[in-house]
């Protein structure tokens, strides 16, 4: 079985933070995906990234970083200098074979 | 090349009536799933649908909850005599009938659904 920990309920910081926010996962599959996606107040889901289980490289895009550590099963997002438009939900989410499996999320909230 | 399309984007309905909910996968594309949001949680799968077959339906309600994808036209999630804990956005998404199919899924905007 799959399945995705976001210990992190709900975080709040002060614009222009950096904010790391925390994905554990767990499963079986020796390929599997890795995601991140955002959902703002709108509701709809802004895909952000995609892993592989073969790739460990980290990613850096913008203000955007993802650190994937496969001997810890972590698939962590760090914003830096947060601004106000970055509040939302955020959810890592796992891939195996047919589904995903979605962490609870993160809610995100910046302070101006 | 349009993305993902679900109609409608929201739906009220009263306890015990019927809901329908469409989903049109990208072009070319012949897989779907669908997932469920109930507030302040996320995603759930439900199910897994290829043109005319049900894959895998392990996240399916047992009872009032039913989905198809006909030959021609969209994938429709039906939920007979609906009940309050049935509001939720139900997102589909879709991928192409190659790979490792959760390496290509594409979401939709989601179809929220209230029930008074």
């Amino acid at each position: 079985a799959q399945k995705v920990t976001q210990a992190q309920t709900e975080i709040s910081v002060v614009e222009k933070e950096d904010v790391t926010l925390d994905c554990v996962y767990e499963t079986r599959d020796t390929t599997y995906y890795l995601f991140w996606y955002k959902q703002p107040p709108s509701g709809e889901l802004v895909f952000l990234i995609r892993r592989n289980s073969f790739d460990e490289q980290n990613e850096i895009s913008g203000r955007y970083s993802w650190n994937f550590q496969k001997s810890t099963s972590s698939f962590n997002f760090t914003i830096t200098a947060s601004q106000v438009v970055d509040s939302a939900v955020y959810f890592c989410a796992l891939g195996g074979y047919q589904k995903v499996t979605f962490g609870t999320g993160t809610k995100l909230q910046v302070i101006p | 090349n349009a993305g993902v399309m679900q109609n409608p984007r929201h739906l009220v309905r009263r306890r015990g009536q019927e809901a329908r909910l469409r989903c049109s996968p990208m072009k070319g594309h012949s897989h779907v799933y669908w997932y469920r949001q109930l507030p302040e949680e996320g995603l759930k799968f439900m199910v897994y649908l290829q043109k005319e077959n049900i894959i895998d339906e392990s996240g399916m309600p047992k009872e009032r909850f039913s989905a198809e994808f006909p030959k021609e036209g969209p994938s429709i999630l039906r939920i007979q005599q609906v009940v309050r804990g049935d509001s939720a956005a139900y997102f589909c998404a879709s991928s192409p009938p190659w790979g490792v199919s959760t390496d290509t899924q594409y979401f939709g905007p989601g179809t929220r659904l209230t029930v008074l």
